[in-house]
């Protein structure tokens, strides 16, 4: 029942750079939600976006929600390499719109 | 402070024990969530709870259970039926509600089974 999926499975920058990680997802959403996750660490909530929202701004993200493609990115900018994490994106489990089903995520390593 | 605690961090059970985790929230939170997250991969929901006294199965219950018999609390135990139970388990809240919202985590227990 898995719904979104991120992309890339691993992405590597050096500090400083822009990272971008996108998200698929399968049924229609009333909104997405990103999460970081540090090694071995429980998630933390990122940004929430909603389905009649375009893009979305929190401090040096950026994400962007394009109902039509069904598909989201998350942008960081000007990364460091206390960013290095996983990333994942969350929706809404069709039909149950209070469960949240999680991607595989994107781990994404910031090199100094 | 408000959060969400998880004990034990890390637990070692041997085959064919039962074992319990705990997690525990002073958000005020009605919903609350158990994940299993497997090396490399995403969370799959195990259980879950709307209100007090009522929960819910997820994809991936077989094997497990819970009782919601306080608000703040959210139990999960790993019984010997559960075939392949080393793996880090998170347990989350949210406020609960019509629409799905942020979710808060705990800092997740580590079960390996010797």
């Amino acid at each position: 029942s898995q719904q979104g999926e991120e992309d890339p499975q691993a992405l590597s920058i050096q500090e400083g750079e822009n990272a971008t990680m996108n998200c698929s997802y399968k049924t229609s959403i009333n909104n997405l939600q990103w999460y970081r996750q540090n090694s071995g660490r429980g998630l933390v909530h990122l940004i929430l976006i909603r389905s009649n929202e375009r893009e979305k701004h929190s401090g040096r993200l950026r994400v962007t929600l394009d109902t039509s493609k069904k598909s989201s990115s998350l942008l960081i900018t000007a990364s460091r390499a206390a960013d290095t994490a996983s990333y994942f994106c969350a929706t809404p489990l069709s039909g149950s719109a209070r469960q949240l089903t999680f991607g595989s995520g994107t781990q994404l390593t910031v090199l100094p | 402070d408000g959060g969400i605690t998880q004990s034990p961090k890390y637990l070692f059970r041997k085959e064919g024990q039962n074992v319990t985790l705990s997690c525990e929230q002073n958000l005020n939170h009605d919903a609350m969530y158990w994940y299993r997250q497997d090396p490399g991969q995403g969370l799959r929901l195990i259980y879950y709870s709307q209100i007090v006294n009522d929960f819910q199965k997820g994809d991936i219950a077989e094997g497990y259970s819970v009782s919601r018999e306080k608000k703040e609390s959210f139990p999960l135990t790993v019984t010997s039926a559960q075939k392949n139970p080393t793996a880090f388990y998170l347990c989350a809240s949210s406020i609960g509600g019509l629409d799905s919202d942020e979710q808060f985590f705990g800092p997740g227990t580590r079960l390996t089974v010797l």
